[in-house]
Formats: structure tokens, sequence, C-alpha cells
């Protein structure tokens, strides 16, 4: 079984600051993905970005990026030029890589909170 | 292209009850998964439907069952209500393919916020 672990309950960072959130994760796949998602107080379930293990590139999406180190089991989120739409509980999610699969293994997230 | 609408997005219900949850994924997609979210567990898989049929399940008791219709449309529903159950319920729509940019992506939509007294 996967388990993915955000040990951090929550964060606060300073508006337009950077800030990066930690994951780690357990597995005995070889190739899997991993992500990030956004839940805002609406609690609508955002995807911020995804990472594919066998790419060793960095995944990165405007302001977001990951630094994704595979033999560590590690998958950090970096957010740059923080703004305060950013304010929301952000989650790690494993997904095994085995053709269509929509099953989701998520951490138990983080509040981060972002200072005008 | 409208996003994943569920419904309702809030009820309560009394213990013992029975609730039907419905889900209308992305137009084109075929996979539909649900979700449980509480502030003691965490989110969880509940189970997922492709093409009508239960593709994948959760660790999750048999009063929680799902269907998935012809037009991709799900619902799921929990009988015989316990307080424990009262929860935000997520569903997330995807392709269902392997395979693209798009695989193995969901989309999720907002929520139905379950209260059980």
């Amino acid at each position: 079984a996967q388990t993915v672990t955000q040990s951090q309950p929550e964060m606060s960072v300073q508006e337009a600051e950077t800030v990066t959130l930690s994951c780690t994760y357990d597995t005995s796949e070889s190739n899997y993905y991993l992500f990030w998602y956004k839940q805002p107080p609406s609690r609508q379930m955002i995807l911020v970005i995804r990472q594919e293990a066998y790419k060793q590139q960095n995944a990165t999406e405007n302001r977001f990026s990951v630094n994704f180190q595979k033999a560590a089991k590690s998958f950090s989120l970096k957010i740059s030029d923080s703004q305060l739409g950013d304010t929301a509980m952000y989650f790690c999610a494993f997904m095994k890589h085995t053709g269509a699969n929509s099953k989701l293994t998520f951490g138990k997230g983080i509040t981060l909170s972002v200072r005008p | 292209k409208a996003g994943v609408t569920q419904t309702p997005r809030y009820l309560i219900k009394t213990r013992g009850q029975q609730v039907t949850l419905s889900c209308s994924p992305i137009s084109g997609h075929r996979s539909v998964s649900w979700y449980q979210q509480t502030p003691g567990q965490g989110l969880q898989f509940l189970f997922e439907y492709f093409s009508e049929t239960q593709r994948n399940k959760g660790n999750f008791p048999g009063r929680f069952s799902g269907r998935q219709f012809s037009n991709s449309r799900s619902e799921m529903n929990v009988s015989t209500l316990e307080l424990g159950d009262s929860a935000l319920y997520l569903c997330a729509s995807s392709s269902g393919l392997a395979g693209g940019s798009g695989a193995n992506v969901l989309t999720f939509g907002a929520g139905s916020r379950l209260t059980v007294l």
C-alpha cells in the first residue's frame, strides 16, 4: 500500500515571497504519478501540478514548481511570488501508473496562509 | 466547458436514514470516482465507475454503494446512516483512459456536505 505524508500542518508566508511545502511518500511501485491539489475555502479541489515519476525533469506551472527526488521519495511544492489567492489547503497525492486509474492516495494536507 | 456538478451541495439527515448523492462529470469523461473527506481521516477513496461498471473500490463498508448511468452520471448511496458518515463527499471525473496528456488527471466537483444528526 502507498502512504503519503505531509508533516507540516500549517504554514504562513508573506505576500510576494516564496514558500515550499513538503511531502514524502512510500511505495514499492516504480512508475506512478504525484500531484499537488489545492482546496480553497470554497472546497473545490483544484489541480496545481502533476509529475510523472519516470520523468526526471521537475514539473512547473507558472509560479508553481516541484522538487521531485525519486530516490528519497520526496515531492515538495514551491510557490513563488505568493498571492492572497494562494491561501488554501494543499494536498499531496499519489497515483499508481497502471493504465487507466483514478485512485488517489492523499496526504493529510497543509493549510497555507498568505499574509498581506 | 462545464465542470463537474454535484448535487445537493448540503444536506442534513438523521441516523438510520439513507442518502443519495449525484455527480455529473465533464462532458466526454467516462470515469467518475468518489472520495470522502473528514477532519479525522482526511481524503479517502470510495470507488470508481467507468462505463457503468465499478472498476475500483476502497475500504468502505457495504452501506456505501454507487452506480453509473449510460450518460456517465453517477450516484452514490449511503444506507443506514451513522454519525461518522458526516463528511464532505467529493466526486471527480476523468477520461478514464490511459495515455495522453490528460491521462489520470482528475477534475473535482465542489462536493456535497452531509451532516448526520
